[in-house]
């Protein structure tokens, strides 16, 4: 069965500083990987994704993500964050196709002057 | 191009009264999928549905929960004499029939049982 790891509940970061969050998959497949962002109080709006060759992709707001097979990881980061990134942020996988995500538990960014 | 509308944005029931939360896909959009977000907690999938069709529903209670998506009209998912246990947020995404599998999401309905 497929599942996504996300092993920081809340990271607390400088505004300007670089910030990475971490994601681990567990997928018998080629993984589909997503990252979204949860604002308070709205939906989920998609960051970037990931299905295949170039293992390092941009998305959107500035931040990267990259894939590696042999860790089983896609980590996030951004080289510097800004107040504005404060919110949510789920990790998620899919398979090829038309099918339901599994997504992590998320990880809340606070932001601090 | 409008989102994924849901509606309505927050819904309170009392215990044993019923629930309908309304999604609306994208234009264009066949695929709609229902997720639930109990507080503190991911994104947990319920049902897949194309039009006039159940995909995917292995992530749906066996009692209580419903959805439909028909020809015309919004999808609605419906849950039958609410528990506390059914607090949560129910988010709708909507997708097209394509490899990528990109869904997007609409803004939630916060369901509270009082």
């Amino acid at each position: 069965a497929q599942s996504v790891t996300q092993p920081d509940i809340h990271i607390t970061v400088s505004e300007g500083a670089s910030l990475e969050l971490r994601c681990n998959y567990s997928y018998g497949a080629t993984p589909y990987l997503f990252w979204y962002v949860q604002s308070p109080g709205q939906g989920l709006q998609l960051l970037l994704k990931y299905f295949s060759g170039d293992t390092l992709v941009q998305g959107i707001k500035g931040f990267e993500a990259e894939f590696k097979r042999s860790q089983s990881s896609f980590n996030l980061r951004k080289p510097s964050v800004h107040w504005s990134d404060a919110a949510e942020y789920f990790c998620a996988v899919g398979p090829f196709g038309n099918e339901k995500l599994t997504f992590g538990t998320g990880t809340r960014l606070t932001i601090i002057p | 191009n409008a989102g994924v509308m849901q509606n309505p944005r927050h819904l309170v029931r009392r215990r044993g009264q019923e629930a309908r939360l309304r999604c609306s896909p994208m234009k264009g959009h066949s695929h709609v999928y229902w997720y639930r977000q109990l507080p503190e907690e991911g994104l947990k999938f319920m049902v897949y549905l194309q039009k006039e069709n159940i995909i995917d529903e292995s992530g749906m209670p066996k009692e209580r929960f419903s959805a439909e998506f028909p020809k015309e009209g919004p999808s609605i998912l419906r849950i039958q004499q609410v528990v506390r246990g059914d607090s949560a947020a129910y988010f709708c995404a909507s997708g097209i029939r394509d490899r990528e599998n990109i869904q997007y999401f609409g803004a939630g309905t916060r369901l509270s049982v009082l």
